[in-house]
């Protein structure tokens, strides 16, 4: 089946640095890449859909600055977290829509800790 | 905007038992339903896709059955077992291809031995 990984699957980080997460799918080519953050014990929340080759579409209240998306290719698209907080620990995932019957694929996530 | 409600928000039972997770919406204009499964710490798991012309859809011990009128969804899983405790997720699309993917808060499933 499809399959959508993650790197890193977690990272400590200090404050004021910035961090970069990749997703990639695996064995589909996925034209449509989504990341969102869950806090522990909420649901996910989408934070941005990324679109191959164009700018990505921020939900409202995401910076845009602060959470840099490119999605280069078909099969990666990358999250890079500027300047991280404290408040931006969390548990990030990606997603990639894929196959015939649009199913939306997960990766396995990942854990951000700035210290 | 669509909401996605889920009771109850968390659910223990024996091993063996059947059991019935519920998700409401309030838009019934869908395209389709997914239901997902969460373990600590961990990515989402897809279980179940019903696309909006499709009453039900099963796959070993679950069924997910959709009523698109009245905006609900069950997934019914059937003798329960340890393996099964996660947390349940369900997600609606409002539209093909888009990203509106709307997730319901849970329903954390704990099988008791």
């Amino acid at each position: 089946g499809a399959v959508v990984s993650q790197h890193p699957s977690r990272v400590i980080c200090k404050s004021g640095t910035s961090v970069k997460i990749e997703c990639r799918s695996l064995d589909f080519q996925a034209t449509t890449m989504f990341w969102y953050r869950q806090f522990p014990k909420q649901s996910l929340m989408l934070m941005a859909t990324s679109n191959e080759g164009s700018k990505a579409t921020y939900e409202q209240g995401v910076e845009k600055d602060k959470f840099l998306i490119n999605h280069a290719s078909l099969t990666l698209s990358t999250l890079t977290v500027t300047s991280a907080h404290p408040e931006d620990s969390s548990f990030y995932i990606c997603s990639a829509i894929g196959g015939l019957a649009e199913t939306q694929y997960f990766g396995p996530g990942t854990r951000l800790l700035v210290l | 905007k669509q909401e996605v409600t889920q009771i109850p928000a968390a659910l223990s039972v024996p091993e063996g038992e059947n059991l019935v997770l519920n998700c409401s919406f309030t838009d019934s204009a869908i395209y389709n339903l997914q239901w997902f499964r969460q373990d600590p710490g961990k990515g989402l798991t897809s279980l179940l896709l019903i696309q909006s012309s499709q009453r039900e859809q099963t796959s070993g011990r679950l069924n997910a059955s959709l009523d698109k009128s009245s905006g609900r969804s069950t997934l019914y899983i059937a003798a329960s077992q340890p393996g099964d405790s996660a947390t349940y997720l369900c997600a609606v699309r409002v539209q093909t291809g888009a990203n509106n993917l709307f997730f319901g808060t849970g329903t954390r499933l704990t099988v008791i031995p």
